[in-house]
């Protein structure tokens, strides 16, 4: 069974620093690896997809990096605006199924 | 093009009635899927449709879970004799198909509320 831990479990910066994410998995016969963000009382907002074959993805501000040897996935937002305070979830695909972990709470202060 | 849409978006019950929930994929998504999100915890997978067939129903937590799904289209997901347990956020997802590359769309989600 696919599970997947996520660290810090929150995290507090002041606006313009940047923020690393972490998630770890711990099968790594995954299809691709998917990162969300997801504002208090709403859905799931999808940011980046990483494929198994990839190594990074890159939208923005935002870079997502795999490394499935190890089990790993790190989230980068560069220069952080108080609009990126949200809970950010990373969630593994095996198969057909995301397994996800219990996210990361982002606030950035002005 | 319209994303995921869920229905009702809030829903208050009271403990022992039933309830159904919708959702509508994205169109032409041939994949539906079915997640829960209780209170604290972390999101859990129910149940995915290809189609209309639900090849893997193991995430569903009891008998009293159900769902369906019309053709590749709308899907409900009913809860019998609800409990004050099954209180969580319902979200529904769709894909193109369930191969490697398939990236999931979520909805808004639906919150059960059972007094």
């Amino acid at each position: 069974k696919q599970e997947v831990t996520q660290i810090p479990a929150a995290l507090s910066v002041p606006e313009g620093e940047n923020l690393v994410l972490n998630c770890s998995f711990t099968d790594s016969a995954i299809y691709n690896l998917q990162w969300f963000r997801q504002d208090p009382g709403k859905g799931l907002t999808s940011l980046l997809l990483i494929q198994s074959s990839q190594r990074e993805q890159t939208s923005g501000r935002l870079n997502a990096s795999l490394d499935k040897s190890s089990g790993r996935s790190t989230l980068y937002i560069a220069a952080s605006q108080p609009g990126d305070s949200a809970t950010y979830l990373c969630a593994a695909h095996n198969d057909y199924k995301l397994s996800f972990g219990a996210g990361t709470t982002v606030t950035v202060r002005a | 093009g319209a994303g995921v849409s869920q229905s009702p978006s809030n829903k208050v019950t009271e403990k022992g009635k039933d309830v159904e929930l919708r959702c509508d994929p994205i169109s032409g998504h041939t994949a539906l899927y079915w997640y829960r999100q209780r209170l604290g915890q972390g999101l859990e997978f129910l149940i995915y449709f290809q189609g209309n067939s639900a090849p893997d129903k193991s995430g569903l937590p009891s008998d009293r879970f159900s769902a369906e799904r019309t053709g590749e289209s709308v899907s409900t997901l009913t809860i019998q004799r609800t409990q004050q347990e099954d209180s969580a956020v319902y979200l529904c997802a769709s894909s193109l198909g369930t191969s490697t590359y398939n990236e999931q769309f979520f909805g808004p989600g639906t919150r059960l509320t059972v007094l």
